[in-house]
């Protein structure tokens, strides 16, 4: 596609349990960037990839939180023992390289509810 | 540890009102600023500003930066219902190395309501 997917859109899950998030960069897109919004706040940053490899998780709030990304193409992001708190929507976004003038291309979120 | 903040937080107006949208920062090495729209979940690139004094123009969008007084301005004139959304600014940051990369730091997000 033309642009960045994510999948699903939207997911409910109860407390425990672990998720999968996926995002499909555009293609050619080295960079790539998990970013979490809660409700009523600006976006966090998460992790951040050039290929393959996190030069930066920092954003990562527990050790719950992983990312991996495969073929400098799609990447996932797994919560494992969902709480409450990790209610938010997850962003994805990409650019052709890591430099700031790189605009960064953003797709449609997944919703992750946490009962 | 960079920092944006934004302001208003939110913003009720009438359609044809004229809004200005204020973003103030603190980063260690300021390469440059950048607003997004965010109507339902993608924010959507608006500007990126690098230089001070320099407006960026688009339609009824309009930006500026000042970098000694750090902060930037969005303004929208003659507003629409299709203007209403949450516009955010951010600002790309920095490894301890002094490289930029594109992680960004994003305030909070001013939400506008435009009505008829």
């Amino acid at each position: 596609g033309a642009g960045v997917s994510q999948s699903p859109s939207n997911k409910v899950t109860e407390k425990g349990k672990d998720v999968e998030l996926r995002c499909d960069p555009i293609s050619g897109h080295t960079a790539l960037y998990w970013y979490r919004q809660s409700l009523g706040q600006g976006l966090e940053f998460l992790i951040y990839f050039q290929g393959n490899s996190a030069p930066d998780k920092s954003g990562l709030p527990s050790d719950r939180f992983s990312a991996e990304r495969t073929g400098g193409s799609v990447s996932t992001l797994t919560i494992q023992r969902t709480q409450q708190e990790d209610s938010a929507v997850y962003l994805c976004a990409s650019s052709f390289g890591p430099r700031p003038e790189r605009e960064q291309f953003f797709g449609p979120g997944t919703r992750l509810t946490v009962l | 540890e960079d920092k944006v903040v934004q302001s208003p937080l939110s913003l009720v107006v009438h359609e044809g009102d004229t809004v200005t949208l204020n973003c103030s920062y603190e980063v260690t090495n300021f390469r440059s600023l950048l607003w997004y729209k965010q109507e339902k979940k993608a924010p959507t690139f608006l500007f990126m500003l690098t230089s001070s004094g320099i407006e960026k123009k688009s339609g009824r969008l309009s930006s500026i930066l000042d970098k000694k007084e750090l902060f930037s301005i969005l303004n929208i004139t003659a507003t629409q219902t299709g203007d209403s959304a949450i516009y955010l600014c951010a600002v790309p940051g920095a490894n301890a190395g002094g490289t930029s990369y594109g992680k960004l730091t994003f305030g909070q997000g001013t939400i506008l309501t435009v009505h008829p």
